[in-house]
């Protein structure tokens, strides 16, 4: 089955600097790929997504790149705000297949 | 607010209880699943409904019992759980396996 991995655990940075997560995956056929934050208390929130035909994608702050090849996405913030404090999850999961799998997560910190 | 809805928030119960976990979604979405996220941890697939069959159940004991009445409902039956149980249980809805998943904020289950 799918495997996906997830740098770093944690991360700090100063409030408008950026931040960067990456994650690794294991199956070649898996296709989709969206990222999730999660605030304390609260159920994961999906914030951006990509699919394997497409190698980058933005939303404002917040953009996604994939390297199919290499079997490996990231998620880059920019301008980083205190409120974008949480744990960020990436995941993985191929068509039809409603088995998606989560990396281990990363607790982003924005230091005011 | 979350368009998936999750009662209660919190449970806490015995081990010779038998209690139930609602969620709910009016998205229209024909795929239901749960999870089961303890602490610091990634959420862990348990249970996948398609159409409102049972289509993934990821060798979950058989004290949980999961049941879709109809496809805007998903319960989650208890019964003898152990301590190791005690964790945030959360549901998700979509339309596909491969489209962006809509989490509850969850129910906080504490097995004394």
């Amino acid at each position: 089955g799918e495997n996906v991995e997830q740098h770093p655990s944690t991360l700090s940075v100063q409030e408008g600097d950026s931040a960067v997560i990456k994650c690794t995956y294991s199956d070649s056929a898996s296709n989709y790929f969206p990222w999730y934050k999660q605030e304390l208390g609260k159920g994961p929130q999906l914030i951006i997504d990509i699919r394997s035909n497409v190698g980058e994608k933005k939303d404002q702050r917040i953009a996604v790149t994939l390297n199919k090849t290499a079997k490996h996405f990231s998620l880059h913030i920019t301008e980083t705000q205190p409120e974008d404090s949480a744990v960020y999850f990436c995941a993985a999961t191929r068509n039809h297949n409603n088995d998606m799998r989560f990396g281990a997560g990363t607790r982003l910190t924005v230091k005011p | 607010d979350t368009e998936v809805t999750q009662t209660p928030k919190h449970l806490v119960m015995g081990m010779t209880n038998k209690k139930s976990l609602k969620c709910e979604q009016h998205m229209g979405h024909r795929a239901m699943y749960w999870y089961k996220q303890k602490a610091k941890k990634p959420p862990e697939l348990m249970f996948v409904y398609s159409y409102e069959k049972l289509s993934i159940n990821e060798s979950v004991p058989s004290r949980f019992s999961p049941e879709c009445p109809n496809s805007s409902l998903l319960n989650l039956h208890l019964h003898a759980l152990q301590p190791e149980d005690s964790a945030l249980y959360l549901c998700a809805s979509s339309q596909e396996g491969d489209q962006p998943q809509h989490f509850g904020d969850g129910t906080r289950l504490s097995i004394l």
